[in-house]
């Protein structure tokens, strides 16, 4: 059964850091794409990274370009994003997902508040 | 990287049709055959209901339909049921190798 179970999320203050994780179980993890997803409980989906299969090839939305960094590591079979000058703007849940298209399953997210 | 525009609302009677519109530009949704389409229901995490442009994954129903003209991608659900009152979400691949979603429709069976 595929599986993605984020974690790292909590509260953290402005201008704060945070490592998100995902860990991928049920398929092989190192033939994928992954991007990271967010979104503001009650308001849309927005996409933030994806990373192809190796992580030779990043990809970010200009709204965390510079502040986020998308990265994996196919021999534990995680994903990771590392978030960092956190703002208020940043509070929402996140989720990692496999491939956007064809493939395409999600975790079920996990949340981060950003507030002093 | 503007997202995409999507009604905000679509509703119909059970039974009914209806169109969720999905509007991009020549960078994404115009200039690209991956368009994929999510369900979301409250508490849950999307899932996918259409991906490049037409195609049903296994396991969704075959009232899920989805089309592309131009720069518009839509997805038709047909014979409108209680359990597709949900949240839709487009998305598509752009032109600078990123990934953009729409603002989300809201389907209602009145």
């Amino acid at each position: 059964e595929v599986q993605l179970v984020e974690s790292g999320g909590g509260l953290v203050q402005p201008g704060g850091s945070l490592r998100l994780s995902c860990a991928a179980s049920g398929f092989t993890f190192k033939s994928y794409w992954m991007h990271w997803v967010r979104q503001v409980p009650g308001q849309g989906l927005v996409w933030l990274s994806r990373i192809n299969s190796d992580g030779s090839i990043t990809n970010y939305a200009d709204s965390v370009k510079g502040r986020f960094t998308i990265s994996r590591d196919n021999a534990k079979n995680t994903l990771y994003l590392q978030m960092n000058s956190l703002g208020a703007e940043d509070t929402a849940l996140y989720y990692c997902a496999r491939e956007m298209g064809t493939n395409n399953y999600w975790g079920q997210g996990t949340l981060v508040t950003v507030s002093s | 990287q503007s997202a995409l525009t999507q009604p905000a609302s679509v509703s119909g009677s059970p039974g009914q049709s209806i169109t969720i519109s999905c509007t991009g530009t020549s960078s994404d949704v115009g200039g690209y055959n991956h368009v994929s389409w999510y369900q979301q229901h409250p508490g849950e995490a999307p899932k996918l209901m259409i991906y490049d442009v037409t195609n049903r994954p296994s396991g969704v129903s075959n009232r899920f339909s989805g089309s592309k003209s131009g720069n518009t991608a839509s997805l038709t659900i047909s014979g409108l049921q209680a359990e597709d009152e949900a949240d839709y979400y487009c998305t598509s691949y752009t032109s600078s190798d990123t990934w953009v979603f729409g603002g989300g429709t809201k389907v209602t069976a009145l």
